[in-house]
C-alpha cells in the first residue's frame, strides 16, 4: 500500500522566516511526486517532480525531489502571511494515475 | 473559462438522509475523483472513475456511491451508512495520462 507522511504536522514563523517542509513516500512504482497549497478550499497546484525533473523554483518556493531517500522537501524562502496555508504532498504511481496523499503541514505565518 | 464545479458549496443532511453532491468538469479530462478531507487532515480517495461508466473504489468508499454516465459530471451520494459523513469533500479530474489533478471548489457537509 502507497504511503505519504509529511512534517512537521504544523508549524508557526514570523514573516521573513525560511521553512522546509519534508514529505517522505513509500510507492511501488513512482510516476511523480506532486505539492499543493490549500488556503480555504481547494488544493492549487504548486510543483511536479519526476525522475527527469527533481528540482523545481518559482519565485520564494523551491522542491527537490531526493529519490534515494524517498523524500521531498519544499522551501519557503522569506515567508509572508499569504504563505499560510496547509500545504499538501501527494505521489502518484504508473498503476493508474492514482494520488496517494500526506497528511499535510499547516504553516502559520505570523506578522 | 474552463473548470471543475461543485454543488452545494454547503450541504445540511439529517441523520438518515441519503444526499447527492454534484461535481462537473468541462476540461474534456477522462479521470474524475472524489476525496473526503476532515479537519486538519490531508486528503482521502473515495472512489474514482478514468472512463465512462466505469469507476472503482478508493481507500474509504464505504457508506458513498458514484456514477458516470458522462464524461463531464461524477456525482457522489452520502447514503444513510455513511456513519460520519460531516466533512469538506474535494472533486478533482486528470486528463490521462497523469499529471496534476484540478481541483473542485469543495463541498461542505453537514450532518445535523
Amino acid at each position: 500500500e502507497d504511503k505519504v507522511v509529511q512534517s512537521p504536522l504544523s508549524l508557526v514563523v514570523h514573516e521573513g522566516d525560511t521553512v522546509t517542509l519534508n514529505c517522505s513516500y513509500e510507492v511501488t512504482n513512482f510516476r511523480s511526486l506532486l505539492w499543493y497549497k490549500q488556503e480555504k478550499k481547494a488544493p492549487t497546484f504548486l510543483f511536479m517532480l519526476t525522475s527527469s525533473g527533481i528540482e523545481k523554483k518559482s519565485g520564494r518556493l523551491s522542491s527537490i525531489l531526493d529519490k534515494k531517500e524517498l523524500s521531498s522537501i519544499l522551501n519557503i524562502t522569506a515567508t509572508q502571511t499569504g504563505d499560510s496555508a496547509i500545504y499538501l504532498c501527494a505521489v502518484e504511481d504508473n498503476a493508474g494515475n492514482m494520488l496517494t496523499f500526506g497528511g499535510g503541514t499547516r504553516l502559520m505565518v505570523k506578522p | 473559462d474552463g473548470g471543475i464545479t461543485q454543488s452545494p458549496k454547503y450541504l445540511f443532511r439529517k441523520e438518515g438522509q441519503n444526499v447527492t453532491l454534484s461535481c462537473e468538469q468541462n476540461l474534456n479530462h477522462d479521470a474524475m475523483y472524489w476525496y473526503r478531507q476532515d479537519p486538519g487532515q490531508g486528503l482521502r480517495l473515495i472512489y474514482y472513475s478514468q472512463i465512462v461508466n466505469d469507476f472503482q473504489k478508493g481507500d474509504i468508499a464505504e457508506g458513498y456511491s458514484v456514477s458516470r454516465e458522462k464524461k463531464e459530471s461524477f456525482p457522489l451520494t452520502v447514503t444513510s451508512a455513511q456513519k460520519n459523513p460531516t466533512a469538506f469533500y474535494l472533486c478533482a479530474s486528470l486528463r490521462v495520462p497523469g499529471g496534476e489533478q484540478f481541483f473542485g471548489p469543495g463541498t461542505r457537509l453537514t450532518v445535523l
